[in-house]
């Protein structure tokens, strides 16, 4: 069975450090990743996705950068971090471009 | 306006009953999705739709693509299906997400 892993589940980060959020998918290959940011109180907003090692697509301008240096695993950076970046930040997988999308437990995000 | 609206935003309901949420979008798309996200963050996919209907358990998805509306229904409702739901649309490479329906089923 396939299982998607995301740590760490919460970090507090001061403004101006750097960021680094990890996925790791296992029991599937070549998968369709994603990284998603829910602030508070809004909706679900697609920031990258990456259809294969090193295939990364950026959805909405910002802050953050994502990578996929292997198969399986997805991350999502920053260099500095702004307040706005705080959120509940969110991996997903699926099976081709528009199959079901399988969700990682989630990394709560608190810039300070 | 928004691509995907969701009514309504918020629901209460009493245990056992039926219970519909709508999702209703503007764009062209190739699939939709049902998310479900519990109080604690974590989101799990229902449902994924190109057409017509799709059950699982006591929950029903159903999409209309002329009229570019979808429904979730919730039979014999549960406090345990207290949850935001999310309808999320893909077209070509983007998705368009609702702002979601928070659901409270009351025991």
């Amino acid at each position: 069975s396939q299982t998607i892993h995301q740590w760490p589940a919460t970090l507090v980060q001061p403004v101006g450090s750097p960021l680094s959020l990890e996925c790791t998918v296992e029991g599937t290959s070549n998968p369709n990743l994603y990284w998603y940011r829910q602030a508070a109180g809004r909706g679900l907003q697609l920031l990258f996705y990456s259809v294969g090692i090193g295939q990364i697509s950026s959805e909405v301008p910002q802050n953050l950068s994502a990578s996929r240096p292997q198969d399986r695993q997805f991350i999502l950076s920053s260099k500095k971090l702004l307040l706005s970046d705080s959120g509940f930040y969110l991996c997903a997988w699926s099976r081709g471009s528009i199959g079901t999308q399988y969700f990682g437990p989630g990394t709560r995000l608190l810039v300070l | 306006k928004n691509e995907v609206e969701q009514s309504p935003q918020n629901l209460t309901a009493q245990e056992g009953e039926f219970i519909t949420i709508n999702c209703s979008y503007s764009v062209g798309i190739s699939a939709l999705h049902w998310l479900q996200q519990h109080p604690g963050g974590g989101i799990v996919s229902l449902f994924m739709l190109s057409s017509g209907k799709k059950k699982h358990g006591r929950l029903i998805a159903t999409i209309n693509i002329q009229e570019k509306h979808s429904s979730l229904h919730i039979t014999a409702s549960h406090p345990r299906d207290s949850a935001v739901y999310i309808c999320a649309v893909i077209t070509g490479n983007q998705f368009y997400f609702g702002t979601g329906t928070s659901l409270t089923v009351i025991p």
